[in-house]
C-alpha cells in the first residue's frame, strides 16, 4: 500500500516570509511519481509539479522550489518570499508506475499568508 | 477550453434519494477518477476508470456506483444517499498513469 503524509495541517506566516511544506511518502515501489497540487479558496485544484522517482534534482520555478530526497522519502515544497495569493491548501500526491493505479493524496496543508 | 466539466455544481438531497453526477472531459483522456473531499481528510478516491467500459474501486467505494459508457464521460451514482455522503466531489482525468490530473471545479452535495 502507498501512503502520503502531510503532518502540517495548518501553517500561518506573514507576507515575505519563506515557508516549507512537508510531504513524506511510503511506497514499496522503485518507480513512482510525486505531485503537488494547490487548492486556492475558490476551490479548484491546480497542478504545480510532477517528479519521477529517478530524478532527485531539486527544481525551482520562480518563488517555488521542491526538494526531493529518496533517502528520507520526502518531497518538500518551499515558497520563498510568500505572498497573500499563496494562501491555499496544498496537496502532495503519489502514484505508482503501472497502468490503472490511483493517485494517493496526503491530507493537505492549509497555508495562510497574512499581509 | 472546457477541460473537465462537472454537473451539477450544487445539489441538496434527502436521505434515501438517488442522484447522478456527470463528469465530461474533452481532452481524450483515458483515465478518469472520482474523489471526495472532506475537511481534514484530503482527497479520497471513490472509483476510477482506465478506459471506456472499465471501472475499478478506489479507497471509499461503498454507497457509490460508476459507469464509463463513453470515453469522455464518467458518471457517479448514489442509489440511496446518506448524510455521510455530504461532501465535495471532484472528477479528474489524465492522459495516462504518469500524467498530472486535470480536475473539474467540484460538486458540493448535501444530504439532509
Amino acid at each position: 500500500a502507498q501512503k502520503v503524509t502531510q503532518a502540517q495541517t495548518e501553517i500561518s506566516v506573514v507576507e515575505k516570509e519563506d515557508v516549507t511544506l512537508d510531504c513524506v511518502y511510503e511506497t514499496r515501489d522503485t518507480t513512482y511519481y510525486l505531485f503537488w497540487y494547490k487548492q486556492p479558496p475558490s476551490g479548484e485544484l491546480v497542478f504545480l509539479i510532477r517528479r519521477n522517482s529517478f530524478d532527485e534534482q531539486n527544481e525551482i520555478s520562480g518563488r517555488y522550489s521542491w526538494n526531493f530526497q529518496k533517502s528520507t522519502s520526502s518531497f518538500n515544497f518551499t515558497i520563498t518570499a510568500s505572498q497573500v495569493v499563496d494562501s491555499a491548501v496544498y496537496f502532495c500526491a503519489l502514484t505508482k508506475n503501472n497502468a490503472g493505479n490511483m493517485l494517493t493524496f496526503g491530507g493537505g496543508t492549509r497555508l495562510m499568508v497574512k499581509p | 477550453n472546457a477541460g473537465v466539466t462537472q454537473t451539477p455544481k450544487f445539489r441538496v438531497l434527502k436521505t434515501g434519494q438517488s442522484m447522478t453526477l456527470l463528469c465530461a472531459q474533452d481532452m481524450n483522456h483515458e483515465y478518469m477518477y472520482w474523489y471526495r473531499q472532506d475537511p481534514g481528510m484530503g482527497l479520497r478516491l471513490i472509483h476510477y476508470s482506465v478506459g471506456e467500459g472499465t471501472t475499478a474501486k478506489g479507497e471509499v467505494p461503498d454507497g457509490y456506483n460508476v459507469s464509463r459508457l463513453k470515453k469522455q464521460n464518467f458518471l457517479l451514482g448514489l442509489e440511496s444517499a446518506a448524510p455521510s455522503q455530504t461532501s465535495v466531489y471532484f472528477c479528474a482525468s489524465r492522459i495516462d498513469y504518469t500524467g498530472e490530473l486535470f480536475f473539474g471545479e467540484g460538486s458540493r452535495l448535501t444530504v439532509l
